[in-house]
């Protein structure tokens, strides 16, 4: 079964401090990670796909990074509105394109 | 910027009545998928759905869920008699190909009492 962690659980930064999350797997194929920011109350929203090591892909202050077990998402000079939760989520296996999702990596980033 | 959409927003039921989820997916998908988040726990997959049939189902999606896609444009998952822990947050995706991102709907919050 595809297994997917997230740490740390929780992140509280002040605005201007960079990070990093991380996204641990162990699956079967990999066929693509996955990194969707979740509000409260609302649907995945997604940021980026990452389909093999060594790939990056940036969008304003985020940066995903993929190795072949784990993914990184960095946050550089987060502001309030970067607070959010960060899910990951792997598709893997031949014949099998269900997301299968982490808990998640809840930041909160403080002005 | 083209979305996926779903009613009802929230839905309160009562245990052992049916209810039916809806979503309208992104025009130009073809594949649809719903997932459901009880409250505190990861997003998990229920099943997936092309071509007018279930392509994949997860251990979760027995008897009581159907899915179906009555006309071109809705896509919708039917609980047959709810349970208590069937109250969870339900979301709808979809996407252009299997191996393409999936774009997710804001869910309908489903409260089963």
């Amino acid at each position: 079964e595809d297994q997917v962690t997230q740490s740390p659980e929780a992140l509280r930064l002040q605005e201007g401090e960079s990070s990093s999350l991380n996204c641990s797997y162990t699956v079967s194929g990999l066929r693509g990670l996955f990194w969707y920011r979740q509000d409260p109350g609302k649907g995945p929203e997604f940021l980026f796909t990452l389909y093999s090591a060594g790939e990056e892909k940036e969008k304003e202050r985020l940066k995903a990074t993929l190795t072949k077990k784990e993914s990184f998402l960095h946050i550089t000079a987060p502001k309030p509105e970067d607070s959010a939760t960060y899910l990951c989520a792997v598709q893997a296996g031949s014949n099998d394109y269900k997301l299968s999702f982490g808990a998640g990596t809840t930041v909160t980033v403080r002005a | 910027e083209p979305e996926v959409t779903q009613t009802p927003s929230h839905q309160v039921t009562q245990m052992g009545q049916e209810v039916i989820l809806r979503c309208v997916p992104i025009s130009n998908h073809l594949y649809f998928y719903w997932y459901r988040q009880i409250l505190g726990q990861k997003v998990e997959f229920l099943v997936s759905f092309y071509n007018n049939e279930i392509s994949e189902k997860s251990e979760i999606f027995d008897d009581q869920f159907s899915v179906e896609r009555p006309d071109g444009s809705n896509f919708t998952l039917k609980i047959r008699s709810t349970k208590l822990e069937d109250s969870a947050m339900y979301f709808c995706a979809s996407s252009e190909s299997l191996a393409e991102t999936q774009y997710f709907g804001p869910g309908t919050r489903l409260l089963v009492l």
